[in-house]
């Protein structure tokens, strides 16, 4: 029973590509996040959303595009794929509930992307 | 601002060493809180710890210990008899709001330190 599952586990694609990162949590939390990590293992928010509205957005380029369509799933999408985006994409839930399953920030196994 | 600090890049070490792992961190906030992940080669974040501004309990989970000082903005992290499966990249984070809490919490992470264990 995986808590926050991400597909896929691995992605490599053609510079200008489109492509998207699915997230899906069985955790029943309100609060889910997009973070990115970097080839020297660096971790940084890139958004969150609350029940579906997006509540943080860290200067990320317009071409990812998060999208919430109920509070269990965040996809990322991804237009006209860079080089420099080649990273870890790691998608994580919480709960203020101290009641919740798994109370805290539960993080998904990472999507590598490669863009060659 | 929010920062947190983890000087050591790498440590080595051998096995059934003992090893602490520095981290310091800063916010202009009177509660936050404190985390510790694992990295292990297979690249999942897996959670260790959290810890709450007002809780200065230090933390003991078998061969884990933490050892949170507010007064010198510190949340170490000491690993006993350390064993080859320790062997990952460690992150100490932070976190001004709890966990999904007034909907802005955001986690901010060291750059890691990558323990290794030898035989």
């Amino acid at each position: 029973d995986t808590a926050v599952s991400q597909t896929p586990k691995y992605l490599v694609t053609q510079m200008g590509n489109d492509k998207s990162i699915k997230c899906e949590q069985n955790l029943g939390h309100d609060t889910m996040y997009w973070y990115k990590q970097d080839s020297k293992k660096f971790l940084k928010i890139m958004f969150s959303y609350n029940n579906k509205e997006l509540i943080i957005n860290e200067t990320v380029p317009n071409r990812f595009s998060p999208k919430s369509p109920d509070k269990a799933h965040l996809n990322l999408h991804i237009n006209s794929l860079e080089l420099g985006d080649s990273a870890v994409y790691f998608c994580a839930s919480s709960s203020w509930d101290r009641g919740a399953t798994n109370y805290g920030y539960t993080f998904g196994s990472g999507t590598r992307l490669t863009v060659v | 601002a929010q920062k947190v600090t983890q000087a050591q890049t790498e440590i080595s070490v051998v096995e059934k060493e003992d090893v602490t792992l520095d981290c310091v961190y800063e916010t202009r906030d009177t509660t936050y809180y404190l985390f510790w992940y694992k990295q292990p080669p297979s690249g999942e974040l897996v959670f260790l710890i959290r810890r709450n501004s007002f809780d200065e309990q230090n933390e003991i989970s078998g061969r884990y210990s933490w050892n949170f000082q507010k007064s010198t903005s510190s949340f170490n992290f000491t690993i006993t008899a350390s064993q080859v499966v320790d062997s990952a990249v460690y992150f100490c984070a932070l976190s001004e709001a709890p966990p999904g809490a007034y909907n802005t919490d955001k986690l901010i992470f060291g750059t890691g330190t990558r323990l290794q264990v030898f035989p």
